[in-house]
């Protein structure tokens, strides 16, 4: 099986854009989060979707938004950038079998503000 | 609230020596946990879990780690490391439909 696929990979966009990232996940996961790590906060969590559904959402702004399709992959949108945004963004799935919420990661997007 | 602690942040260490890589966990929930690690410029692998049963957990890698309810802990250990282990460990614990992860314990191996 294939794994959880996310693209691009790197992006570098300046203060004031807006990004558009995207993630499949595993075949047959049909959970997706999204996990924000930067060296001074590590990883936070973003968001989590389920069967096109936001189920939990992290403490970010609402700059920070997400969706899900009916194929389960999913995109996450950072309007009007800062710099501080620049970090890996970490996409995983899951299984959702009974209660183990094991999940699976993609290589991440690296996001540069300039 | 669930919370992970990774008191070290940093555990250097000689190849072929043993290592213990610590985590702390709170939780008010049934207890989840995870060790995944990070190699660099890449995303998260899961290393190994403790979802029930017995508390040592193993990984195909020589990695294992121990559930240790009364003290809260779930401590990773390798009897003898490669300079290949060298990379970032994250514990996390299940929340509430998310993974809360420690701030992470970077191995340093060198020859």
């Amino acid at each position: 099986k294939a794994g959880v696929t996310q693209t691009p990979r790197y992006l570098i966009k300046t203060r004031g854009q807006q990004v558009t990232l995207s993630c499949s996940p595993i075949s047959g996961h049909r959970s997706v989060s999204w996990y924000q790590q930067t060296p001074g906060q590590g990883l936070q969590f973003l968001f989590e979707y389920f069967s096109e559904t936001q189920r939990n959402k992290g403490n970010f702004p609402g700059r920070f938004s997400g969706r899900q399709f009916s194929n389960s992959r999913s995109e996450m949108n950072v309007s009007t950038l800062e710099l501080g945004d620049s970090a890996l963004y970490l996409c995983a799935s899951s299984l959702e079998v009974g209660r183990t919420y094991e999940q699976y990661f993609g290589p991440g997007t690296r996001l540069t503000v300039t | 609230a669930q919370s992970v602690t990774q008191l070290d942040s940093q555990v250097p260490v000689f190849e072929e020596a043993p290592v213990e890589l610590r985590c702390n966990y709170s939780s008010s929930v049934s207890v989840y946990l995870f060790w995944y690690v990070q190699y660099p410029n890449q995303g998260l692998q899961l290393l190994l879990k403790y979802l029930s049963g017995s508390t040592l957990v193993e990984s195909i890698n020589g990695f294992e780690a121990e559930f240790n309810k009364s003290q809260t802990s779930f401590h990773l250990r390798k009897p003898s490391v490669h300079i290949s282990d060298t990379a970032e460990y994250f514990c996390a614990v299940r929340g509430f439909q998310k993974l809360v992860f420690g701030t992470g314990t970077r191995l340093l191996v060198s020859p």
